[in-house]
């Protein structure tokens, strides 16, 4: 099976900061990694697809880049309302999810 | 609206059996893979299983392969989850979401989710 590391756990940072959260995975997945948003006592929302791809209506300031084995997902410039938790997930072609253990973002 | 409403949790004794529900609306159903993704109490999200559009291919998390079975009735625009043999561990909230692409045999990403049920497993 394969395994997402997802890092850090949890980050602190100001308004207007570079955020960057990383997704490892155990063997190569090409590109086949979406990045979730999940604000507390909310569903989760989709934001990034397939490494790169923003979801329709997502804010340009969330970017996500990699393939192969290392990923990145990049907030660009912080903002009070990204105040949630983002899990990165891999997918492969026996119908089956893997996410990451989650990343907390907080406002400094 | 694109909706998908859960329903079905509750409290249940160990060792029992419980069948979630998720009602789909606004798209078309029969087009999509959907899946179960759980979420204990203040911990991360799990994916508990997945069914193709034409129910084709399924798949199941290790932690509930021979206890659950994922199930959809696209007459009825319903997606089903029978869970068997439920243990503590299982209490999380369950959510059903919907794939992003159309009639694919695999599942890429969950693009409408719902708000999820509350299964709690105790004595």
């Amino acid at each position: 099976d394969i395994q997402m590391t997802q890092s850090p756990s949890s980050l602190s940072a100001s308004v207007g900061d570079r955020v960057t959260i990383t997704c490892q995975a155990s063997q190569d997945i090409s590109n086949y990694l979406n990045w979730y948003q999940q604000k507390p006592g909310k569903a989760p929302k989709l934001l990034i697809y397939d490494a790169s791809n923003l979801e329709t209506g997502v804010p340009s300031r969330f970017s996500g880049s990699g393939s192969g084995t290392d990923f990145t997902f990049t907030i660009s410039s912080l903002q009070p309302e990204d105040i949630a938790t983002y899990y990165c997930q891999q997918y492969d072609n026996l119908l089956t999810w893997t996410f990451g253990q989650g990343t907390k973002v907080e406002i400094k | 609206e694109v909706q998908l409403v859960e329903s079905g949790g509750g409290l249940v004794q160990p060792g029992r059996s419980l069948r979630l529900s998720c009602a789909a609306s606004g798209f078309t159903f029969d087009d999509y893979a959907m899946h179960w993704v759980r979420q204990a109490p203040g911990k991360g999200l799990e994916w508990v299983s997945g069914i193709s559009w034409n129910s084709g291919s399924i798949g199941y998390a290790d932690s509930v392969k021979g206890r659950f079975t994922i199930s959809r009735d696209n007459a009825k625009n319903s997606l089903y989850l029978q869970m068997n043999s439920l243990r503590a561990e299982d209490t999380a909230l369950y959510y059903c979401a919907k794939d992003i692409l159309p009639r694919t045999g695999i599942a890429v990403a969950g693009d409408i989710w719902g708000q999820g049920t509350m299964v709690t497993v105790s004595s």
